[in-house]
């Protein structure tokens, strides 16, 4: 089965840029989602089809895919961007989510 | 306004059975396909089960296959997942999801408990 592997944590100090990776066998000819989900909420997302961003997510945030990686970078990172963040692809007709990485803004 | 509401969750004992449901509004639920999604306490996501827009095609975690079943009453705009043979790892809070090729809308989840 197909798996999709993210660091547990990532560190941003406030203001910086944050890279949050996805690695997945080939993953750059997959369409990637990323999902925000903050504590006792649920998942909402930030970008799908690799790069696409919904109405109503900041232009801070950003994706790319390529080759074996998958990556969202949050610009100008806010204490509000604290959460975790999971990738998700399809596989086989199967939705494949990454383990998920926290991010801490500091 | 997108809208979805799930119910149904609760303690339930190793083997026995539990049905979820999902209540869709605000938008033409026979037009989309909808997903569970589970979520352990302290855990990651993990999908557990689709099912087209038309009902005719579901697909399901390898952890759930052959124990849950999902199906959609588009009359009642309405999303089930029915548990059998519950496991203490099934313990999590099940979300339901609109598919649109990326998951644009989650419910709050109703949080189900496998305990003897």
């Amino acid at each position: 089965s197909y798996e999709l592997t993210q660091p547990l944590s990532v560190s941003v100090a406030l203001g910086q840029t944050a890279r949050i990776t996805c690695g997945g066998n080939n993953i750059g000819n997959k369409n990637v989602h990323w999902y925000q989900q903050k504590p006792s909420q649920a998942p909402v997302v930030v970008i799908y089809r690799d790069s696409k961003r919904p109405s109503g997510i900041p232009e801070r945030f950003s994706g790319s895919n390529s080759g074996n990686t998958a990556t969202l970078t949050i610009s100008r990172a806010q204490a509000g961007d604290e959460a975790d963040y999971y990738c998700q692809v399809w596989d086989t007709s199967t939705a494949v989510f990454g383990g998920g990485t926290k991010l801490t803004v500091l | 306004q997108v809208q979805l509401v799930e119910s149904g969750g609760g303690v339930v004992q190793p083997g026995r059975s539990l049905r979820l449901s999902c209540a869709a509004s605000g938008f033409i639920f026979s037009n989309h396909a909808m997903h569970w999604v589970r979520q352990a306490p302290g855990k990651g996501l993990e999908w557990v089960a689709v099912i087209s827009f038309d009902g005719s095609n579901k697909f399901y975690a390898d952890s759930v296959k052959g124990r849950f079943t999902i199906s959609r009453d588009d009359s009642k705009n309405t999303l089930s997942l029915q548990m059998d043979s519950l496991r203490p790892e099934d313990t999590a809070l099940y979300y339901c999801a609109r598919d649109n090729v990326e998951l644009d809308y989650w419910g709050q989840g109703t949080l189900v408990t496998v305990s003897s």
